[in-house]
Parts: structure tokens; sequence; C-alpha cells
């Protein structure tokens, strides 16, 4: 069956830096999203991506989906304590299909 | 105005109890689910409806019983709570007509969750 790993588990950063969370897919992505969990609140969507190579900005955050469509990362650049929670990937396996998995998530923490 | 609303936020309660958690969706989407994310933040997928119609149900017990009285509502109740059922459920909904390929060309709403807790 597919599974999605993240990477890292976690991430402490001093903010103002850079940092970049990836997801790999253990089969071809049909579609590639990417949330954002803050602690008792729910998922928030920030991006998805399709095509092989795909590249989305949003503000300070930019995801990538490589050539193959079984990587993608997520770059935070200038990292702010708000961007704090847990970044979660999800990705389902193709049209029609009733399995959409999430990875296993990577919590950051910004320092200010 | 909150798009996908679930009540209660959290929960505690004993073993072999019955409880129901809430879900209702004004966004107007014909797909609801729920999803189970334990305590290493992964999220499964449970149960998905499609206009009132069971669509998905995965591998879950018996115990778990979703009832969608109307497409804005997808209620989850749980009986004969077990101390593993002990997570964070999530509700979401999304415009997907199928019920089936979640997230496909749309992105899905989830709800604040709700922390179940069995003691």
């Amino acid at each position: 069956s597919q599974e999605l790993e993240q990477s890292p588990q976690s991430l402490i950063v001093q903010e103002g830096k850079n940092l970049t969370i990836n997801c790999t897919s253990s089969k071809t992505l049909y579609g590639l999203y990417w949330y954002k969990q803050k602690y008792g609140e729910g998922l928030i969507f920030l991006m998805m991506l399709q095509k092989g190579g795909e590249e989305k900005s949003h503000e300070k955050i930019t995801a990538k989906l490589d050539e193959k469509k079984q990587q993608s990362s997520l770059h935070i650049t200038a990292s702010q304590p708000s961007h704090a929670g847990i970044y979660l990937c999800g990705a389902s396996s193709g049209p029609g299909t009733y399995k959409y998995i999430f990875g296993t998530g990577t919590r950051l923490k910004v320092l200010a | 105005d909150t798009a996908v609303s679930q009540t209660p936020k959290y929960l505690v309660t004993q073993m072999g109890n019955d409880k129901s958690i809430k879900c209702e969706q004004n966004l107007g989407h014909d797909t609801m689910y729920w999803y189970k994310q334990d305590s290493k933040k992964f999220l499964k997928i449970m149960f998905s409806y499609n206009n009132k119609e069971l669509i998905i149900n995965e591998t879950v017990p018996n115990r778990f019983s979703p009832k969608s009285p109307d497409k804005a509502h997808l209620n989850l109740h749980i009986n004969s709570l077990e101390l593993g059922d002990s997570a964070v459920y999530f509700c979401a909904s999304s415009q997907d007509k199928t019920g089936g390929a979640f997230l496909s060309n749309t992105e899905a709403f989830f709800g604040q969750g709700t922390r179940l807790t069995v003691v």
C-alpha cells in the first residue's frame, strides 16, 4: 500500500531561518497536498501540486513536486513564530480512487 | 461563519460508554469525511459520505457508526468505547462529487477536531 514519509519528524529553528520539509511517496502521486495544523485546530490547506516539476508559492512558503511525482518539498523562507505547527502532506494515488493518505507530519517550532 | 464545525471539541469518557460527535458544514459540499488522527499525528480516513450515501468504510470496527441525516451533516457514533479509541477525530468536507477521489481537484475543509479521551 502507498505510504507517505515526512522528514524531519520535528524541527526547531531560530526566527528568520529558512527550512525545508520533505514528503516522499512509495508510489507515483496523482495529487500532493500540503496542510498545516495548529494544536487544537483543524487542518489548513496550503497548496496542491499535480504536475511533475510543479512549484507553487504563497507568501513565504514554496512547495515543489519532483518530475517523477514521488517527492515533494515545502520550503519556508525567513521563518516566523506564526509558522509554527504541524505540517502534513497528503496524497491520492489516482483519480477515482478511494485511497487518500496523509504523511506522518513534521512538527515545527520557531524560536523568537 | 465556521465552514466545518464539530462538537464537542473535547470529550472525556469512561470505557464502555457510547458517545457521539457531530459535524456540520455550511459550504454546500456533497462529500463529507471522518478522519482519525492517532498519537503519532498520522491521519487515517474512516468514512466518506456523498449525498448521504456511504462511499468509503475503511477497516473500522463496527462500534463506529456514521450517520448522515442530510448532506450537510455527518455524525459519528461510537459504542462501547475502548482505551484505544482515544484520538483526535477530524471531520472534513469537499466539493468532490463522488466521495471517492478525495481532493483530486479541490481542497477539503476540515473541522477543528474533537479530542476524545477514554479513561
